[in-house]
């Protein structure tokens, strides 16, 4: 079955670079959420979309952005890159209304800031 | 937002069952309580969901006392490939107008010996 999908996997910028990250959830799953996990941190929520319109925001830096689009997949828009920025980015889907609170997240897409 | 509170680390052998109780003392009516198990750089995945009293699927049972203030992972008869840091999330991905988010807390990092 197809899972999500993050692009790309891996990505090594410099300082005051930007970045931008992919995410293409499981088909007709039409919210996502995005996630920043630190070496050694929990995952921190950064931002969700629902139906291609923000749902919620987290600790989300004024320095990023986000949105999803018409076919679901969303977009996370990194400017001006420190190296705190360095980490591990999981996007995870999920269709509301089933209620069976199950995320599902890719694999990741691991920055390094140099 | 409800606040969780787990062990930071348990130690088992194989075979054992282990059991990760995890605190959520303002939980709300409407939240759910649902467990992800993370291995080193790759995206949580689903364990186990419930609302209240016990629920078991073929990995793991989960028991939640009435007052929901709390709830258990039990994993029966670990292996080694269980050795993962497991997280209690508390939240209600399909809660009215507003979608929840799913915060992660500090999880537990849980270590199988032969």
């Amino acid at each position: 079955a197809a899972g999500v999908i993050q692009s790309p996997r891996h990505l090594i910028k410099e300082k005051r670079e930007t970045a931008t990250l992919k995410c293409y959830p499981i088909p007709r799953h039409d919210t996502v959420y995005w996630y920043q996990q630190g070496p050694g941190q929990d995952p921190q929520f950064l931002i969700s979309f629902y139906e291609k319109m923000q749902s919620d925001k987290g600790s989300i830096p004024d320095r990023f952005s986000a949105q999803q689009f018409s076919d679901y997949h969303s977009e996370l828009n990194m400017s001006s890159l420190e190296l705190g920025d360095s980490a591990l980015y999981f996007c995870a889907g999920y269709k509301k209304g089933i209620n069976t609170g199950e995320l599902f997240f890719g694999e990741g897409s691991r920055l390094t800031v140099l | 937002l409800a606040k969780t509170t787990q062990p930071i680390s348990m130690d088992s052998y194989e075979g054992q069952e282990v059991n990760i109780t995890c605190s959520h003392n303002n939980i709300a009516t409407n939240d759910y309580i649902t467990w992800y198990q993370q291995f080193p750089s790759q995206g949580p995945r689903f364990i186990i969901q419930g609302y209240k009293t016990k629920v078991t699927n073929e990995v793991a049972s989960l028991f939640i006392p009435a007052d929901r203030k709390s709830s258990t992972l039990s994993l029966p008869r670990v292996s080694l490939s269980d050795t993962a840091v497991y997280y209690c999330l508390v939240g209600d991905l399909d809660r009215g107008s507003t979608l929840g988010r799913l915060y992660f807390g500090r999880g537990t990092q849980l270590t199988v010996w032969p």
